[in-house]
């Protein structure tokens, strides 16, 4: 089985920056993956990482340690728009496709 | 436009009339999954296919069917619904061995059992 674990609520001003972290236990790994998810929407896909270390795309940033069983999501130059949930999400066990998902971090944004 | 498409966008139901909620993609995805997300559980997977006639369960399929028979197509089939299927649900596609691209997802079915 596969479990992850992520705070579920953080709070940060626009402009600064944010860390939401996620530890996951899990029988088999291919990657960890982050999906944004605003009220009333649909999870969209941020960021993929398979091997240890950070993967960076425009203001998020991904980052992965497979010995820690550990990953976090970097926000930059927080923005109102990225309050949100964020899920993190690995793929193990039967499939790299396969994803189960975690509880979820809501980020709000205070100017 | 390259999207899942689910619906009805929202359904109020009774207790054991059965429903089929619709998903369709039109990325040729080999992979289609079900999701129900309710508060505090994230997203949970309800029932997944790999292709065409090939269907899995996930982690909470109890009370569900699905069918895969053609590729663009994958329903949701509750046969007797009950008040504890209530809760929002997501179709989601990806292409397999393409992790870095992701699931699109679709907008999204609210679902309300009395």
């Amino acid at each position: 089985g596969q479990s992850l674990e992520q705070p579920s609520e953080v709070t940060a001003v626009e402009g600064a920056i944010v860390q939401i972290n996620c530890t996951y236990q899990t029988s088999g790994f291919y990657g960890l993956s982050w999906y944004q998810q605003h009220d009333g929407g649909a999870p969209t896909f941020l960021s993929y990482n398979a091997l240890d270390g950070l993967e960076e795309t425009g203001r998020f940033s991904s980052f992965l340690s497979r010995s820690d069983s550990y990953g976090y999501l970097l926000l930059q130059e927080l923005q109102m728009k990225d309050s949100a949930s964020y899920f993190c999400a690995v793929s193990g066990d039967n499939a790299g496709n396969m994803l189960t998902f975690g509880g979820g971090t809501r980020l709000m944004v205070k100017p | 436009e390259a999207q899942v498409t689910q619906n009805p966008r929202y359904l109020i139901t009774v207790t054991g009339k059965k429903l089929t909620v619709t998903c369709s993609q039109n990325m040729n995805h080999e992979y289609m999954s079900w999701y129900r997300q309710d508060p505090g559980l994230g997203l949970r997977q309800i029932y997944y296919s790999m292709n065409v006639e090939v269907t899995d369960k996930g982690d909470v399929p109890e009370g569900y069917k699905v069918s895969r028979k053609e590729k663009r197509n994958f329903p949701l089939i509750l046969e007797s619904p009950s008040p504890n299927q209530t809760s929002l649900y997501f179709c989601a596609s990806s292409f397999i061995g393409r992790e870095r691209e992701g699931y699109t997802f679709g907008s999204g079915t609210r679902l309300t059992v009395v």
